[in-house]
Protein backbone atom coordinates (compact mmCIF):
# COMPACT_ATOMS: atom_id res chain seq x y z
CA UNK A 1 0.00 0.00 0.00
CA UNK A 2 1.19 3.56 -0.98
CA UNK A 3 1.72 5.52 2.35
CA UNK A 4 1.86 9.62 2.65
CA UNK A 5 2.99 10.09 5.40
CA UNK A 6 2.41 13.56 7.80
CA UNK A 7 5.37 14.57 10.49
CA UNK A 8 2.63 15.47 13.06
CA UNK A 9 -0.82 14.92 14.02
CA UNK A 10 -1.11 17.91 16.37
CA UNK A 11 0.83 21.12 16.38
CA UNK A 12 0.56 24.60 18.36
CA UNK A 13 2.58 27.34 17.49
CA UNK A 14 3.01 30.89 18.30
CA UNK A 15 1.93 33.54 15.95
CA UNK A 16 4.74 34.67 13.67
CA UNK A 17 6.64 31.73 14.23
CA UNK A 18 7.40 30.05 11.31
CA UNK A 19 5.92 26.33 10.74
CA UNK A 20 7.07 23.61 8.73
CA UNK A 21 4.66 20.86 7.56
CA UNK A 22 6.11 17.26 6.27
CA UNK A 23 4.69 15.03 4.25
CA UNK A 24 6.56 12.18 2.82
CA UNK A 25 5.45 9.45 0.49
CA UNK A 26 6.74 6.21 -0.43
CA UNK A 27 5.93 5.08 -3.63
CA UNK A 28 7.69 7.30 -6.56
CA UNK A 29 4.61 9.60 -6.89
CA UNK A 30 5.46 12.11 -9.42
CA UNK A 31 2.33 14.78 -8.18
CA UNK A 32 1.87 16.12 -4.12
CA UNK A 33 -0.32 18.13 -3.36
CA UNK A 34 -1.05 20.86 0.30
CA UNK A 35 -4.88 21.51 1.01
CA UNK A 36 -6.24 22.69 3.99
CA UNK A 37 -9.68 21.84 5.18
CA UNK A 38 -11.95 23.68 7.69
CA UNK A 39 -15.68 22.96 8.99
CA UNK A 40 -18.27 24.33 5.88
CA UNK A 41 -15.43 25.01 3.28
CA UNK A 42 -14.40 21.69 2.33
CA UNK A 43 -10.52 20.95 1.09
CA UNK A 44 -8.93 23.75 -0.60
CA UNK A 45 -5.85 23.43 -2.32
CA UNK A 46 -3.01 25.49 -1.25
CA UNK A 47 0.39 24.38 -3.77
CA UNK A 48 1.12 21.24 -5.38
CA UNK A 49 4.07 19.94 -7.52
CA UNK A 50 4.53 18.02 -10.42
CA UNK A 51 7.88 17.03 -9.73
CA UNK A 52 11.58 18.03 -7.61
CA UNK A 53 11.92 21.89 -7.69
CA UNK A 54 8.10 22.42 -9.45
CA UNK A 55 5.83 24.14 -7.28
CA UNK A 56 1.99 25.73 -8.50
CA UNK A 57 -0.01 27.81 -6.32
CA UNK A 58 -3.41 26.44 -6.06
CA UNK A 59 -6.44 28.57 -5.40
CA UNK A 60 -5.37 30.15 -1.16
CA UNK A 61 -2.00 30.32 -1.34
CA UNK A 62 -1.22 33.57 0.33
CA UNK A 63 0.72 32.97 3.58
CA UNK A 64 2.23 29.94 2.35
CA UNK A 65 5.50 28.67 1.03
CA UNK A 66 6.26 24.70 -0.62
CA UNK A 67 9.26 22.96 -1.03
CA UNK A 68 10.33 19.80 -3.03
CA UNK A 69 14.03 19.15 -3.07
CA UNK A 70 13.35 15.71 -3.15
CA UNK A 71 10.35 13.42 -5.25
CA UNK A 72 9.11 11.84 -2.09
CA UNK A 73 9.13 15.02 0.03
CA UNK A 74 6.88 18.03 0.12
CA UNK A 75 6.62 20.56 2.62
CA UNK A 76 4.21 23.26 3.38
CA UNK A 77 5.83 26.36 4.74
CA UNK A 78 3.76 29.02 6.75
CA UNK A 79 6.06 32.05 7.00
CA UNK A 80 4.80 33.66 9.60
CA UNK A 81 2.04 31.93 11.15
CA UNK A 82 -1.16 33.59 12.33
CA UNK A 83 -4.04 32.57 13.85
CA UNK A 84 -6.68 32.45 10.81
CA UNK A 85 -4.14 30.10 9.77
CA UNK A 86 -5.26 27.38 12.71
CA UNK A 87 -6.98 24.15 10.36
CA UNK A 88 -6.41 20.60 9.07
CA UNK A 89 -3.88 20.58 6.82
CA UNK A 90 -3.70 17.07 4.42
CA UNK A 91 -1.29 16.26 2.27
CA UNK A 92 -1.44 13.74 -0.65
CA UNK A 93 0.15 12.49 -3.66
CA UNK A 94 -0.78 11.02 -7.22
CA UNK A 95 0.24 8.75 -9.49
CA UNK A 96 -1.28 8.36 -13.21
CA UNK A 97 -4.54 5.63 -12.96
CA UNK A 98 -4.36 5.39 -9.09
CA UNK A 99 -5.59 9.00 -8.28
CA UNK A 100 -5.07 10.49 -4.83
CA UNK A 101 -3.37 9.22 -1.39
CA UNK A 102 -4.05 11.24 1.06
CA UNK A 103 -2.05 11.34 4.57
CA UNK A 104 -4.06 11.49 7.69
CA UNK A 105 -3.45 14.96 8.52
CA UNK A 106 -1.95 17.66 10.70
CA UNK A 107 -4.21 19.75 12.91
CA UNK A 108 -2.02 22.90 13.69
CA UNK A 109 -3.53 25.75 15.95
CA UNK A 110 -1.96 29.18 16.18
CA UNK A 111 -2.45 30.67 19.24
CA UNK B 1 -13.43 27.54 -13.33
CA UNK B 2 -14.72 23.90 -12.08
CA UNK B 3 -16.31 23.62 -9.22
CA UNK B 4 -18.43 21.06 -6.86
CA UNK B 5 -21.65 21.46 -4.47
CA UNK B 6 -22.94 19.37 -2.18
CA UNK B 7 -26.46 20.94 -0.61
CA UNK B 8 -26.13 18.48 1.90
CA UNK B 9 -24.49 20.07 4.84
CA UNK B 10 -25.88 17.25 7.35
CA UNK B 11 -27.43 14.26 6.50
CA UNK B 12 -29.27 11.73 9.76
CA UNK B 13 -30.32 8.12 8.78
CA UNK B 14 -30.99 5.37 10.75
CA UNK B 15 -29.29 2.31 10.98
CA UNK B 16 -30.33 -0.38 7.57
CA UNK B 17 -32.42 2.65 5.66
CA UNK B 18 -30.83 3.56 2.52
CA UNK B 19 -28.77 6.58 1.54
CA UNK B 20 -28.60 9.13 -1.14
CA UNK B 21 -25.64 11.93 -0.96
CA UNK B 22 -25.88 14.69 -3.85
CA UNK B 23 -23.41 16.46 -5.39
CA UNK B 24 -23.48 18.78 -8.52
CA UNK B 25 -20.29 19.49 -10.57
CA UNK B 26 -19.62 22.36 -12.61
CA UNK B 27 -17.02 21.49 -15.08
CA UNK B 28 -15.84 22.42 -18.61
CA UNK B 29 -14.73 19.55 -20.06
CA UNK B 30 -14.89 15.46 -19.69
CA UNK B 31 -14.84 15.27 -15.19
CA UNK B 32 -13.13 12.82 -13.42
CA UNK B 33 -15.71 12.46 -10.68
CA UNK B 34 -14.67 11.01 -7.02
CA UNK B 35 -16.34 10.47 -3.91
CA UNK B 36 -13.94 10.58 -0.89
CA UNK B 37 -15.09 9.41 3.03
CA UNK B 38 -13.23 10.80 6.04
CA UNK B 39 -13.76 9.58 9.60
CA UNK B 40 -13.22 11.75 12.53
CA UNK B 41 -9.59 12.47 12.81
CA UNK B 42 -7.92 10.55 9.53
CA UNK B 43 -7.63 11.45 6.42
CA UNK B 44 -9.56 10.90 2.88
CA UNK B 45 -10.70 7.71 1.56
CA UNK B 46 -11.25 6.93 -1.66
CA UNK B 47 -14.65 5.38 -2.12
CA UNK B 48 -15.22 5.18 -5.97
CA UNK B 49 -14.64 6.66 -9.30
CA UNK B 50 -15.93 7.77 -12.47
CA UNK B 51 -13.61 8.46 -16.10
CA UNK B 52 -15.96 6.75 -18.54
CA UNK B 53 -18.27 4.00 -19.87
CA UNK B 54 -20.85 3.12 -17.64
CA UNK B 55 -22.81 5.24 -15.65
CA UNK B 56 -23.35 3.86 -12.52
CA UNK B 57 -20.17 2.77 -10.43
CA UNK B 58 -19.45 0.22 -7.52
CA UNK B 59 -17.04 1.49 -4.93
CA UNK B 60 -16.03 -0.04 -1.38
CA UNK B 61 -17.88 -0.77 1.04
CA UNK B 62 -21.12 -1.43 -0.62
CA UNK B 63 -21.57 1.90 -1.81
CA UNK B 64 -22.28 3.03 -5.98
CA UNK B 65 -22.94 6.50 -7.32
CA UNK B 66 -24.30 7.34 -10.84
CA UNK B 67 -23.34 9.83 -13.28
CA UNK B 68 -25.84 12.20 -14.79
CA UNK B 69 -24.58 14.06 -17.48
CA UNK B 70 -28.11 16.13 -18.65
CA UNK B 71 -27.84 16.99 -14.31
CA UNK B 72 -24.14 17.14 -13.82
CA UNK B 73 -25.09 14.94 -10.93
CA UNK B 74 -23.05 12.59 -9.09
CA UNK B 75 -25.36 10.89 -6.89
CA UNK B 76 -23.82 8.84 -3.76
CA UNK B 77 -25.81 5.90 -2.52
CA UNK B 78 -25.97 2.76 -0.48
CA UNK B 79 -28.93 0.88 0.13
CA UNK B 80 -28.38 0.39 3.90
CA UNK B 81 -26.06 1.84 5.94
CA UNK B 82 -23.89 0.28 8.85
CA UNK B 83 -23.27 2.44 11.99
CA UNK B 84 -19.53 2.31 10.77
CA UNK B 85 -20.76 4.53 7.79
CA UNK B 86 -20.68 7.53 9.79
CA UNK B 87 -18.14 9.96 8.50
CA UNK B 88 -18.00 12.82 6.21
CA UNK B 89 -18.14 12.41 2.56
CA UNK B 90 -16.80 14.54 -0.21
CA UNK B 91 -17.44 14.59 -3.41
CA UNK B 92 -14.77 15.98 -6.10
CA UNK B 93 -14.06 16.61 -9.77
CA UNK B 94 -10.83 16.59 -11.52
CA UNK B 95 -8.88 15.92 -14.89
CA UNK B 96 -6.56 13.34 -16.54
CA UNK B 97 -7.69 10.56 -13.92
CA UNK B 98 -7.61 12.48 -10.65
CA UNK B 99 -3.55 12.93 -11.21
CA UNK B 100 -4.02 17.11 -11.18
CA UNK B 101 -5.57 19.20 -8.72
CA UNK B 102 -9.01 18.32 -7.42
CA UNK B 103 -11.58 20.61 -6.74
CA UNK B 104 -13.86 18.91 -3.42
CA UNK B 105 -17.56 20.11 -2.37
CA UNK B 106 -17.58 21.04 1.29
CA UNK B 107 -18.75 17.60 2.91
CA UNK B 108 -21.73 16.13 4.02
CA UNK B 109 -21.73 14.92 7.66
CA UNK B 110 -23.49 11.73 7.86
CA UNK B 111 -24.86 10.75 11.39
CA UNK B 112 -26.40 7.24 11.83
CA UNK B 113 -28.87 6.47 14.60
CA UNK B 114 -29.72 3.23 15.88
Amino acid sequence: DVKVTQSSRYLVKRTGEKVFLECVQDMDHENMFWYRQDPGLGLRLIYFSYDVKMKEKGDIPEGYSVSREKKERFSLILESASTNQTSMYLCASTHRHYGYTFGSGTRLTVV
Amino acid sequence: AQSVTQPDIHITVSEGASLELRCNYSYGATPYLFWYVQSPGQGLQLLLKYFSGDTLVQGIKGFEAEFKRSQSSFNLRKPSVHWSDAAEYFCAVGSNFGNEKLTFGTGTRLTIIP
